[in-house]
């Protein structure tokens, strides 16, 4: 069975441009996670997804950023008006749900904002 | 509201000799506790987790670790470090009922020959 994927792997891009990022959890798992790593920090929780709605959006640094999840499955990161500060590796996890289970990390995207 | 505090950002062991990782966690409830490791441009992958049973928790790769209240600790250990062991380590702490799990910020190991 496939893990989470993550895509792309590598973007750089203008600031002020918007971009998106696309997580494929592994299937059946309801609970999807995004995180940021920026270098020499741990990781920020941004946003939980349980199936398509996010009860906690509490990480979302600004109004920038948002998320969507369809169909219970894929989920968006979408970062509009791109700061230099936003640059970060951006990790998504997904887990099959209840509270103690472990999440399942995918690679990452690793965005640069020039 | 929970937190994790990882002392020590690197640690550096010679090859044959003890890990010790520290982390303290504070929670309001009693905790699950997770380490994760990161290996060179790669994603976390769960090495251990802590869900109140066993209060000792033996994990992959040879690493265990003790949850102890008393110190409100969750400290990894392996006796012999390897070479493969280099990487970074994250401990990690959610609640019952709870989805949110709050990382600390890593302690990267270092093994030299």
């Amino acid at each position: 069975g496939a893990g989470v994927s993550q895509s792309p792997s590598n973007k750089v891009t203008e600031k002020g441009k918007d971009v998106e990022l696309r997580c494929d959890p592994i299937s059946g798992h309801t609970a999807l996670y995004w995180y940021r790593q920026s270098l020499g920090q741990g990781l920020e929780f941004l946003i939980y997804f349980q199936g398509n709605s996010a009860p906690d959006k509490s990480g979302l640094p600004s109004d920038r950023f948002s998320a969507e999840r369809t169909g219970g499955s894929v989920s968006t990161l979408t970062i509009q008006r791109t700061q230099q500060e936003d640059s970060a590796v951006y990790l998504c996890a997904s887990s099959l749900g209840r509270d103690q289970e472990t999440q399942y990390f995918g690679p990452g995207t690793r965005l640069l904002v020039l | 509201a929970q937190s994790v505090t990882q002392l020590g950002s690197h640690v550096s062991v010679s090859e044959g000799a003890l890990v010790l990782l520290r982390c303290n966690y504070s929670s309001s409830v009693p905790p699950y506790l997770f380490w994760y490791v990161q290996y060179p441009n790669q994603g976390l992958q769960l090495l251990l987790k802590y869900t109140s049973a066993a209060t000792l928790v033996k994990g992959i790769n040879g690493f265990e670790a003790e949850f102890k209240k008393s110190e409100t600790s969750f400290h990894l250990t392996k006796p012999s470090a390897h070479m493969s062991d280099a990487a970074e380590y994250f401990c990690a702490v959610s609640k019952t009922g709870g989805f949110k799990t709050i990382f600390g910020a890593g302690t990267r190991l270092f093994v030299k020959a």
